[in-house]
């Protein structure tokens, strides 16, 4: 059974702080991890993927990843009200050779200014 | 904006009734997956397409539930007999490569079943 576990949250942050979003995961053959943004009532936007070992950034976005701690997260540095949303932690198993995305259940991020 | 999209936005059925939700992928792309969020639950994977294959079912629900993408048109994931238990949102991706590839979702499909 391939599960992901994310900090169940809710997380609260002020404005201009960061804020850190983890998340593990049960299978070792693991290989692409993304990181979804959702706001209530939308669908799941695409904002992080990382498949190396490592930190990989993009604006304020860092994701981390240790696949031999089967962890990865999401920093958001510099947190703004806009950012208030569900996040969702999501993984690919290559070992599968198929498509299929194993999500958890996400943790609701508030940053109030 | 060659986005996914999904049709109808919302959808209100009878129980029994037929369900017929519709999804065109991201211009380019060729894979397809359907997902359900049911209210305060995470996202569930239903099905993976190509093309005029089915590759991965696991997900779905072995009655009432099936799914095709066609040569030309959209894919459409149908339920049969719908109960009040099929409220859910309904969510598309689609992605340009398979095996892990980044997945892009439609703006989903609201059933409500009363």
């Amino acid at each position: 059974q391939k599960e992901v576990e994310q900090n169940s949250g809710p997380l609260s942050v002020p404005e201009g702080a960061i804020a850190s979003l983890n998340c593990t995961y049960s299978d070792r053959g693991s290989q692409s991890f993304f990181w979804y943004r959702q706001y209530s009532g939308k669908s799941p936007e695409l904002i992080m993927f990382i498949y190396s070992n490592g930190d990989k950034e993009d604006g304020r976005f860092t994701a981390q990843l240790n696949k031999a701690s089967q962890y990865v997260s999401l920093l958001i540095r510099d947190s703004q009200p806009s950012d208030s949303a569900t996040y969702l932690c999501a993984f690919f198993d290559r070992g599968s050779t198929l498509g299929r995305l194993y999500f958890g259940r996400g943790t609701q991020l508030t940053v109030w200014p | 904006n060659a986005g996914v999209m999904q049709n109808p936005r919302h959808l209100v059925r009878r129980r029994g009734q037929e369900a017929r939700l519709r999804c065109s992928p991201m211009k380019g792309h060729s894979h397809v997956y359907w997902y359900r969020q049911l209210p305060e639950e995470g996202l569930k994977f239903m099905v993976y397409l190509q093309k005029e294959n089915i590759i991965d079912e696991s997900g779905m629900p072995k009655e009432r539930f099936s799914a095709e993408f066609p040569k030309e048109g959209p894919s459409i994931l149908r339920i049969q007999q719908v109960v009040r238990g099929d409220s859910a949102a309904y969510f598309c991706a689609s992605s340009l490569g398979q095996g892990g590839a980044e997945q892009y979702f439609g703006p989903g499909t609201r059933l409500t079943v009363t």
